[in-house]
């Protein structure tokens, strides 16, 4: 099914603190996930992927994880920022018939980093 | 890295007026490219699909008469919005992806539309 554009959550965390940001997907047929920061007035930045055959990954002070049973994913970043604060989307590729690699967005998470 | 260029970045016009944008790939060859629609502290909303030298595939709901994409050439695809209104303001975001390649959607920074 569609995600449905919700009023979005919000995280605030503090300078240097470790943030999680979760988000349920919808297809379990999905085999291919990215995270996505959205700064205001900016489109979608690409931050990490995962595909579905692997449960975690690491990037530069990122790490997303991934559970296919409850259909879940998360994102944690490390000793965040202040200028990570933005707006994180998940996303889910859904593969194989002429989906033409359409993506599917979550709702989104509102993260605030306070100095 | 790869880049799609979308403008204008925003638009105030009048109510009835036909708006277009342009949504384009400046380093690679962009087979297929993404109309989304996002409102005020919402998530991106696919409108439709477009591959270069088909008709665009819309999403239910999104009436093709009303937001008509034309996807020419490897590097351009245009939105307009016909006879805009009040309702129709958002913001709105291409991508564009080489279906050929592994490489995963590059998003443009949006268009602001704004109808009076």
């Amino acid at each position: 099914g569609e995600s449905v554009g919700l009023h979005l959550p919000t995280l605030s965390v503090q300078e240097g603190d470790n943030s999680i940001i979760n988000c349920a997907y919808s297809n379990s047929a999905s085999d291919y996930f990215i995270w996505y920061k959205q700064e205001s007035g900016k489109g979608p930045q690409f931050i990490i992927d995962i595909r579905s055959n692997m449960d975690k990954r690491q990037g530069q002070r990122v790490t997303v994880l991934l559970n296919k049973t409850v259909k879940h994913l998360s994102l944690q970043i490390a000793a965040t920022q202040p200028g990570d604060s933005a707006v994180y989307f998940c996303a889910e590729l859904n593969a194989g018939g002429t989906s033409y690699g359409k993506l599917t967005f979550g709702q989104g998470t509102i993260l605030t980093v306070h100095p | 890295g790869a880049v799609v260029s979308q403008h204008p970045s925003r638009v105030i016009c009048k109510s009835g007026t036909s708006v277009k944008i342009e949504c384009r790939s400046l380093d690679f060859q962009a087979t297929t490219m993404f109309w989304y629609r996002q409102f005020p502290k919402q998530s991106l909303m696919l409108m439709a699909t477009s591959n270069e030298g088909s008709k665009a595939t819309y999403e239910q709901g999104v009436e093709k008469d009303k937001f008509l994409i034309n996807h020419a050439s490897l590097t351009l695809s245009t939105l307009t919005v016909t006879s805009a209104h009040p309702e129709d303001s958002s913001f709105y975001i291409c991508s564009a992806r080489d279906l050929r390649s592994n490489q995963p959607q590059h998003f443009g920074d949006g268009t602001r539309l704004s109808i009076l």
